[in-house]
């Protein structure tokens, strides 16, 4: 069965070090998403793209977060000068529609130092 | 803007028993929702979904409830087993439009 890949897994990183997070989607899927889920708490948006372009964001992407497909397959989000507060799980979602069902990678955990 | 919330953080339930597990959500405009469990360590896996033309739906094992009158959907997993325990969180769509409305997350607890 397709699934969403995510790598690394886990991703330490010193506060003001750039990240990028990389994804695979499921390969028909035209939507993206990034979410976070900070330790113990529900799962946020943060961003959505399609067609090579950012169709929504929340608050929370701000202008230290960009996100990239670079290719064909790979999906990425770069977070530029990392704070404490970004430690979290990132989850990469893909969908095939606008509406309907997300599916989710097993997700990078951050943690800034 | 959009609240998805659980009314319990922790279920505990005897294995071979049912579970319910509620969520309310407060923008009438949401019109997909969708219940993922997630285990520890892992990304949310989708269980079910359902659309606002609809009040039920059922799934292998579960069944999901949808009262758009008090804006009100619920999980129910029947003879629940030990695999089962988890987080379980409801999401909504808005407009059927991209972005999903995350809820607290409700832990399931199976006990023997």
């Amino acid at each position: 069965e397709p699934e969403v890949t995510q790598t690394p897994s886990h991703q330490v990183t010193q506060m003001g070090q750039e990240v990028i997070l990389r994804c695979v989607p499921i390969s028909n899927h035209l939507y993206f998403y990034w979410y976070r889920q900070i330790l113990g708490q529900k799962v946020e948006f943060l961003v959505s793209f399609y067609n090579n372009e950012i169709s929504e964001k929340s608050e929370i992407f701000d202008d230290q977060f960009s996100v990239e497909r670079p290719d064909g397959s790979n999906f990425t989000l770069k977070i530029r000068s990392t704070k404490l507060e970004d430690s979290a799980m990132y989850f990469c979602a893909s969908s095939i529609r606008q509406a309907g069902e997300q599916y989710f990678g097993p997700g990078t955990r951050l943690t800034v130092t | 803007g959009e609240s998805v919330g659980l009314h319990l953080p922790t279920l505990s339930v005897q294995e071979g028993d049912n579970s319910i597990i509620n969520c309310a959500y407060s923008n009438s405009a949401s019109d997909y929702f969708i219940w993922y469990k997630q285990e520890s360590g892992k990304g949310p896996q989708f269980i079910i979904d359902i659309r606002s033309n609809m009040d039920k739906r059922q799934g292998q094992r579960v069944t999901v409830l949808l009262n758009k009158t008090v804006k009100h959907l619920s999980l129910q997993i029947a003879a629940t087993q030990p695999g089962d325990s988890a987080v379980y969180f409801c999401a909504a769509q808005r407009n059927s439009w991209g972005k999903l409305q995350f809820g607290a997350g409700t832990q399931v607890v199976v006990t023997p």
